[in-house]
């Protein structure tokens, strides 16, 4: 069974369009995050919530909004795609957000801005 | 604000050699280490850890790390490198600022070895 699964897998649109990236965990745990890789490999932290609640929230537009229906799931909606925003996108999850917590990752979503 | 730097973005090896992949963090406060894995069109995944005690950390698939405080490194290594472990390599710090643990990636090494 996947553990931290991303839907879709890849995903390629239009600038200006708004699109969302869905994802799941099925290892009970309570902490989640988004994360952009860009071409050159370098992986960054955008969004991570705790039991729902926002709790990092890094320098990332406001076309980014992250949506925590439950412990579960973590989903990223993306408004008026830019060119930039091409990139892999991973959701991780891990237990506790005390830094200390092994993160396990998806595999993935490749969104391309045309 | 905490940083990493891994100081080769690529590592060509020989099949058996041995091989060390370099970090150097910078932090003022206590930080957790990792080391992640990522095969080619995959996540991340865990090679291994650093919280506290024994410098020497040991992981999956026969690499080592040693934690070294005075010259804020964290180098990984393996004795013997096969073929299977051609990918990319990250080293991760994690320290508390302003109240959550904000985990900061190196820009990775990619670890290319050769039969």
């Amino acid at each position: 069974d996947t553990a931290v699964s991303q839907t879709p897998k890849y995903l390629v649109t239009q600038m200006g369009n708004d699109k969302s990236i869905k994802c799941e965990q099925n290892l009970g745990h309570d902490t989640m995050y988004w994360y952009k890789q860009d071409s050159k490999k370098f992986l960054k932290i955008m969004f991570s919530y705790n039991n729902k609640e926002l709790i990092i929230n890094e320098t990332v537009p406001n076309r980014f909004s992250p949506k925590s229906p439950d412990k579960a799931h973590l989903n990223l909606h993306i408004n008026s795609l830019e060119l930039g925003d091409s990139a892999v996108y991973f959701c991780a999850s891990s237990q506790g957000s005390s830094g200390a917590a092994e993160q396990f990752f998806g595999p993935g979503t490749r969104l391309t801005v045309l | 604000a905490q940083s990493v730097t891994q100081l080769d973005s690529q590592v060509p090896v020989f099949e058996e050699a041995p091989v060390e992949l370099r970090c150097n963090y910078s932090s003022s406060v206590s930080v957790y280490l990792f080391w992640y894995v990522q095969y080619p069109n995959q996540g991340l995944q865990l090679l291994l850890k650093y919280l506290s005690g024994s410098t020497l950390v040991k992981g999956i698939n026969g690499f080592e790390a040693e934690f070294n405080k005075s010259q804020t490194s964290f180098h990984l290594r393996k004795p013997s490198v096969h073929i299977s472990d051609t990918a990319e390599y990250f080293c991760a710090v994690s320290d508390r600022a302003g109240g959550s643990y904000i985990p900061t990636f190196g820009r990775g090494t990619s670890l290319i070895v050769h039969p």
